[in-house]
């Protein structure tokens, strides 16, 4: 199984509603990471996490507030988004993320996010 | 400050033909380069990775190529089908991060 899963597919919310994206792996991977990706760029790295812990917050604001529940699980809280966080969201998962490793990355299908 | 640059942004050809991406890049440290397809509205899907030590490498119709001296890779591609339409992204591989191109968008048109 090298499939990543990302639900919902889809997410329409507004500013002051609270919701949650969800990512699973089951390859064993260590590493997982959540992305934004606005159209027509590529994807901006968001958060890493390492065997469960945060190891990377590319400045994240604290409206999007990531959680790893465990190795196979990657949640990502919303709360009090803004218009401009509408977006794809992507998940992605590698073997150990470990410095200088050419592990691939597996990237989910994505959330649609819209944000009114 | 790491840098991956793609050309071209867009490019037309017709089903059948080859074609050929380019992506210079400046990262450093510099661990490996990777090609993702991206289809519309979908998660990236990797095609090559290949370390500073990688000539090339190849991926069914898809050829990468790499030359740690100038920084720069192609990404070639056989006898093209209507599936082949998507966004290739290059990226680079420091030891901590990976840094994106903004893609290059293929259409193949029948």
């Amino acid at each position: 199984d090298t499939e990543v899963t990302q639900t919902p597919k889809h997410l329409v919310m507004g500013m002051t509603n609270k919701k949650s994206l969800k990512c699973e792996q089951h390859m064993g991977h260590r590493a997982m990471y959540w992305y934004k990706q606005k159209a027509k760029k590529p994807p901006e790295l968001m958060f890493v996490y390492s065997y469960e812990k945060l190891s990377i917050n590319e400045s994240v604001p604290s409206r999007f507030s990531p959680e790893c529940p465990n190795s196979s699980l990657l949640n990502l809280h919303l709360h009090a988004l803004q218009p401009e966080d509408s977006a794809l969201y992507l998940c992605a998962s590698s073997q150990v993320g470990q410095e200088g490793s050419t592990d691939t990355q597996y990237f989910g299908p994505g959330t649609r996010l819209t944000v009114l | 400050k790491n840098q991956v640059e793609q050309s071209p942004q867009s490019l037309i050809i017709l089903e059948g033909k080859n074609c050929t991406l380019q992506c210079n890049y400046t990262v450093s440290p510099f661990s490996n380069l990777r090609w993702y397809k991206q289809d519309t509205g979908r998660g990236p899907v990797s095609l090559t990775i290949m370390t500073f030590s990688e000539n090339t490498k190849s991926n069914g119709r898809y050829t990468a190529t790499l030359d740690a001296d100038t920084k720069q890779s192609s990404l070639h591609i056989t006898a093209s089908q209507l599936s082949d339409s998507a966004s290739y992204i290059c990226v680079a591989s420091g030891y901590s991060t990976l840094t994106f191109g903004k893609g290059t968008m293929l259409l193949v048109s029948p």
